[in-house]
């Protein structure tokens, strides 16, 4: 199993630009998750998903959309990207909401610099 | 809102142990996690403890909860060079939801 990948790892971006950031996982979870890590500090969750066509919004949304049209794909989509959004962003499975041992896997991360 | 604080930077020197604590505001969290993330890496789970239990081992790894301060601590006996990181609690359950909290994280330095 590779786990949770995430392309691309680096990429810088002006600002107005749009991208998507992949994630897919190989472990049939259906929980998915978008993190967002600025320097010197914890991760934020930015959307969620409990399954195939239902996602939700975490802490930080505004910015950013998602969908999750398979199970095994979360993309993240950056519309019109922002300096503030300059940060790195792991997406996360796992096969339970919260319980234990259920815990999240995590991708290697996504470096975005927004210029 | 919920919480979760930790002190930034722990140094210690090889073969000692580290302690590295955290504080949380959400007396209602049923499972408490510690992750490592190494550099450039995404972080990996390394213990977590369930609300009704005090202690948790796991070889050189201690987890200790006190639930009435909401005070959260991992102990790493013998720390070896390998064990540098940044080290994250994270707190679940309560009002998140299910949703995990994190705090900044300790970055664990350590001196042969």
């Amino acid at each position: 199993n590779a786990g949770v990948t995430q392309t691309p790892k680096f990429r810088i971006l002006k600002i107005g630009q749009s991208m998507t950031l992949q994630c897919t996982q190989d472990m049939n979870h259906n929980y998915m998750y978008w993190y967002r890590q600025d320097p010197g500090m914890g991760l934020k969750l930015i959307y969620y998903s409990v399954g195939a066509g239902i996602t939700d919004k975490g802490e930080v949304p505004n910015g950013y959309n998602v969908s999750r049209s398979t199970t095994e794909d979360f993309p993240l989509r950056l519309e019109l990207a922002a300096p503030s959004q300059t940060s790195v962003y792991f997406c996360a499975s796992s096969r339970k909401y919260g319980q234990g041992r259920e815990t999240q896997y995590f991708g290697p991360g996504t470096r975005l610099l927004v210029l | 809102g919920e919480d979760v604080e930790q002190s930034l930077f722990l140094s210690v020197r090889e073969g000692d142990s580290s302690v590295i604590n955290c504080t949380y505001t959400d007396s209602s969290s049923t499972y408490l996690y510690w992750y490592k993330q190494e550099p450039g890496a995404g972080l990996q789970l390394l213990t977590y403890i369930f609300s009704n239990m005090d202690m948790k081992q796991d070889q050189r790894l201690t987890v200790l909860l006190n639930k009435k301060d909401k005070h959260l601590s991992l102990r790493i006996a013998d720390t070896q060079t390998g064990d540098s990181a940044i080290y994250f609690c994270a707190e679940i359950g309560g009002e998140s939801q299910g949703n995990l909290i994190f705090g900044k994280g300790t970055k664990l330095s350590v001196k042969p």
